[in-house]
C-alpha cells in the first residue's frame, strides 16, 4: 500500500457514457498528478496540480477533465470517450514546496475499456 | 530533463545481485537520478534517488558514476517478486514537477 487510492480498479464503458475516477491520498501530499498509460507506452503526464491549482495539461483532449476539490482528492471527469482512450490511468501525488517536488506515490490505477 | 537509456530487459538468477545499468550522458548538475519499478498492471514504486553519491535503502543500492553520465541500480538478493519493468529518470527537483519514463528495463528474475 503506497497511502493512494484509486476507484474503480477497473472500468468499462461506451464512447457516449459519462463516467469518473476518483484518486484519494492519506500522505498529507500538496501535489496530485494523472498520467496514462497505454499498452505498451511509457506513462504519460495528463495533469499536475499543486496546491489544488492546475499547474500543468499536457495537450490532453477536452474530453477529459480533471477536478481538485481539496489537496487529498482528485478526480477525472470522462465523457465521449473514444477505444483508444483504452489504458491505465494512473493517479499520484507528491509534497511540492515552492517549484521542488518531491518523488511521487502512485496508486495502483484504473484500467478504463472503452467500447 | 536529461535522456536516459537502458537496456530493453535482463535476467537475473533467484538469489543473486541484480545489477541494472542506466545511461545519462547529457545529465546536468542540477538533475538528480530517480529509479522507480513497475511489477505488472500495478502503479509505479519508487525505489530510491540520488544526485551524485551513492545511496542504500531498504530495497537497493544506487552507485553512480563520478562523472554522473551513468548509474546502476543494485537488487542485492533478487527474489522472484522483483521481476518489473526498472525505470530510471533523470529529473530537475527544482523545475519539474514531472517525471518522464521511458520504456524502461523488464527485469525477470528466473528461479
Amino acid at each position: 500500500e503506497t497511502g493512494v487510492t484509486q476507484t474503480p480498479r477497473h472500468l468499462v464503458m461506451g464512447m457516449t457514457n459519462k463516467k469518473s475516477l476518483k484518486c484519494e491520498q492519506h500522505l498529507g501530499h500538496n501535489a496530485m498528478y494523472w498520467y496514462k498509460q497505454s499498452a505498451k507506452k511509457p506513462l504519460e503526464l495528463m495533469f499536475v496540480y499543486s496546491l489544488e491549482e492546475r499547474v500543468e495539461n499536457n495537450s490532453v483532449p477536452s474530453r477529459f477533465s480533471p477536478e481538485c476539490p481539496n489537496s487529498s482528492h482528485l478526480f477525472l471527469h470522462l465523457h465521449t470517450l473514444q477505444p483508444e482512450d483504452s489504458a491505465l490511468y494512473l493517479c499520484a501525488s507528491s509534497q511540492a514546496s515552492g517549484r521542488t517536488h518531491n518523488e511521487q506515490f502512485f496508486g495502483p490505477g484504473t484500467r478504463l475499456t472503452v467500447l | 530533463d536529461a535522456k536516459t537509456t537502458q537496456p530493453p530487459s535482463m535476467d537475473c538468477a533467484e538469489g543473486r545481485a541484480a545489477n541494472l545499468p542506466c545511461n545519462h550522458s547529457t545529465i546536468s548538475g542540477n538533475e538528480y537520478v530517480y529509479w522507480y519499478r513497475q511489477i505488472h498492471s500495478q502503479g509505479p514504486q519508487y525505489i530510491i534517488h540520488g544526485l551524485k553519491n551513492n545511496e542504500t535503502n531498504e530495497m537497493a543500492s544506487l552507485i553512480i558514476t563520478e562523472d554522473r553520465k551513468s548509474s546502476t541500480l543494485i537488487l542485492p538478493h533478487a527474489t522472484l517478486r522483483d521481476t518489473a519493468v526498472y525505470y530510471c529518470i533523470a529529473r530537475n527537483v527544482n523545475y519539474g514537477q514531472n517525471f518522464v519514463f521511458g520504456p524502461g528495463t523488464r527485469l525477470s528474475v528466473l528461479p
